[in-house]
């Protein structure tokens, strides 16, 4: 199985700072990586797919990066509603696999 | 608007089987791949399984946590996919999401229910 590796597993950072991501793969997964941000208790949303395509809805502020094995999530100014858990994932092979997550605390 | 609704989940015994549910709308369900994914209480997402559709021969994934004891299957006629799990463990609780994907292999969850809770107790 492709293991996900996303760093750092917790961050603490304050409205406005700029924040990023990293998920790297164990194996070349080209663009096939989507993030997802979890709120508690809600399910996951849908952020970026294909490494970089941001979903309709989702704020400007939100950007992603990367190809092969290595990938990052940028929010460029956070937002109290940025708060939360982020987790990518690979869909290029079975089984799909997460990330361990990443989650975003006020400083 | 896309909705799925989950349900079924509940307090079961080590060693019992369940049958979860998800109903969906909004969207041509028979055209999707669908996905399950769980997360137990306090961890991360961990994707559970998928149905391809009819053209595909309804062929199914599932990660290796699960595979043996677990069917998924689906009703294009009543909107529904299912999840059957059986020697349910007590690693097997977590709150179970369906998800939408798109025509293909290569497809992530685009969109998620609100989940079920399933505890599985000794």
């Amino acid at each position: 199985a492709i293991r996900m590796t996303q760093s750092p597993s917790s961050l603490s950072a304050s409205t406005g700072d700029r924040v990023t991501i990293t998920c790297r793969a164990s194996q070349d997964i080209r663009g096939y990586l989507v993030w997802y941000q979890q709120k508690p208790g809600k399910a996951p949303k849908l952020l970026i797919s294909a490494a970089s395509t941001l979903q309709s809805g989702v704020p400007s502020r939100f950007s992603g990066s990367g190809s092969g094995t290595d990938f990052s999530l940028t929010i460029s100014s956070l937002q109290s509603e940025d708060f939360a858990t982020y987790y990518c994932q690979q869909y290029l092979d079975y089984p799909l696999t997460f990330g361990g997550g990443t989650k975003v605390e006020i400083k | 608007e896309v909705q799925l609704v989950e349900s079924g989940g509940g307090l079961v015994q080590t060693g019992g089987s369940l049958r979860l549910s998800c109903a969906a709308s909004g969207f041509p369900f028979s055209d999707r791949y669908m996905d399950w994914v769980r997360q137990a209480p306090g961890k991360g997402l961990e994707w559970v399984g998928r149905i391809r559709k009819k053209v595909n021969g309804y062929t199914t994934e599932y990660a290796a946590s699960v595979k043996g004891r677990s069917t998924i299957s689906r009703d294009d006629s009543k909107n529904s996919l299912y999840l059957q799990m059986s020697s349910l463990e007590i690693e097997d609780t977590a709150v179970y999401y369906c998800a939408s994907t798109s025509q293909s292999d290569y497809s992530y969850s685009g969109y998620w229910g609100q989940g079920t809770l399933v505890t599985v107790s000794s």
